[in-house]
């Protein structure tokens, strides 16, 4: 079955880029939208945006001038970068399959997280 | 962006008994588009159901989801010891792709 798995550094400097990368077995890249979600200590879901399988993307508004999400299609393999980060951006960074269709909208396969810590 | 209202925040029961959960939107949303994940302690979110009502491969049957428009509901028939968690509702009718601040079911 299709396996997601984050990796990137999981500690950054305030004001630097954070950088994540997400690999996909078992599984193809075709059809498919490829998101970032992240998770603050104690508290609930953000998503941060996708990329489909055709290399659209879509940002939520509120992180839109420091994101970039991209795909690689030949690695399997799709990256977050998320520029001038603060403490406000540690998180626990999930990675997550989306079905997008007119009947469905959900994500059903994720990977397990990756703890980011903003601190000097 | 659509906002998504979860109650109650947290939901003390006991196993056996029943757990209605609530996700209400600020805008009306296609059903076909309202999906609600299950949050373990140090664990991703697990995909319970889709399409407001259509359970995920896997999940069993005492998770039942309903509604439509701006309401929706998760019920949970019986609550069994491992169903203790977080809830969200999350939704993607319109954009952002935005997420309910989730229930939290505890035991009593």
């Amino acid at each position: 079955q299709v396996q997601l798995q984050e990796s990137g550094p999981g500690l950054v400097k305030p004001s630097e880029t954070l950088s994540l990368a997400c690999s996909v077995s078992g599984g193809s890249i075709s059809s498919y939208y490829w998101n970032w979600i992240r998770q603050p200590p104690g508290k609930g879901l953000e998503w941060i945006g996708y990329v489909s399988y055709i290399g659209n993307t879509n940002y939520n508004p509120s992180l839109q001038s420091r994101v970039t999400i991209s795909l690689d299609t030949s690695k399997k393999q799709f990256s977050l970068r998320l520029t001038s980060v603060t403490a406000a951006d540690t998180a626990v960074y999930y990675c997550a399959r989306l079905i997008a269709s007119l009947d469905r909208g959900d994500m059903d396969v994720w990977g397990k997280g990756t703890t980011v810590t903003v601190s000097s | 962006e659509i906002v998504l209202t979860q109650s109650p925040g947290t939901l003390s029961l006991s196993p056996g008994e029943r757990a209605t959960l609530s996700c209400r939107a600020s805008l009306s949303v296609s059903s076909s588009h309202l999906a609600w994940y299950q949050q373990k302690p140090g664990q991703a979110p697990r995909l319970l159901i889709y399409g407001a009502s259509s359970r995920a491969t896997g999940i069993p049957d005492r998770f039942s989801g309903s509604g439509s428009g701006t309401d929706f509901t998760l019920t949970i028939s019986r609550l069994e010891p491992e169903d203790f968690a977080v809830y969200y509702c999350q939704q993607f009718g319109g954009s952002p792709l935005t997420f309910g601040g989730g229930t939290k079911v505890e035991i009593k």
